[in-house]
């Protein structure tokens, strides 16, 4: 199984809303990342789990809040948002930290805050 | 810091082959290379690692000058599915793994 899976899909949330984006993987990977992607621009990194424990956060808004239950899975908390947040949310897991492996990404949720 | 790319869009013909270039002004620990269809994931292509060690699809090669920095994508003979988005992407030892602003391919017939 070399597949990361994100639910859901698509997502319409108001400003008000708290919603949650859910990623998952069992290829056994240790790195876990979000990016954060706008139409025609480059993978945008905001956060890096190694080994279940928060390693890097790029300064993202508090209003995005990462999750790593356990090791196979990966959330993040969405609360009060803006529209300029509309994106598409990437989660991504490699076997090595520090740019050793490759990384393996989901298909993404396309995310609208109206 | 974000790598630099270019070209920024390239179109071949069939058969034709490209190069894809990727400089960074930090010292680099790897450089990935991806491609992303629209509407999809990106996929990875190869990971080059200081000290020469590579990995990556038998049908893809690229180059690592880790004195300058730069990293070059080789796409030889070229199919319409290599038609894409390709984005290089930069780590210095840090576990960030950044990416280029991205070098558009159109494969036509």
């Amino acid at each position: 199984d070399t597949e990361v899976t994100q639910t859901p899909k698509h997502l319409v949330m108001g400003m008000t809303n708290k919603k949650s984006l859910k990623c998952e993987q069992h290829m056994g990977h240790r790195a876990m990342y979000w990016y954060k992607q706008k139409a025609k621009k480059p993978p945008e990194l905001m956060f890096v789990y190694s080994y279940e424990k928060l390693s890097i956060n790029e300064s993202v808004p508090s209003r995005f809040s990462p999750e790593c239950p356990n090791s196979s899975l990966l959330n993040l908390h969405l609360h009060a948002l803006q529209p300029e947040d509309s994106a598409l949310y990437l989660c991504a897991s490699s076997q090595g930290f520090r740019g050793a492996a490759e990384a393996f990404f989901g298909q993404g949720t396309r995310l609208t805050v109206v | 810091q974000q790598p630099v790319q270019s070209p920024q869009a390239v179109i071949l013909r069939e058969g034709e082959d490209a190069v894809i270039n990727c400089s960074s002004s930090k010292a680099l620990y790897s450089v990935h290379w991806y491609r992303q269809k629209h509407g999809e994931a990106p996929v990875f292509l190869m990971i080059l690692l200081k000290g020469g060690e590579q990995k990556g699809h038998e049908k893809i090669s690229a180059s690592f000058n880790e004195k300058k920095q730069q990293s070059s994508l080789y796409l030889t003979a070229s199919q319409l599915s290599y038609s894409g988005t390709y984005f290089c992407g930069t780590e210095s030892n840090t576990g960030k793994l950044i990416f280029g602003q991205g070098t558009t391919l159109q494969v036509k017939p």
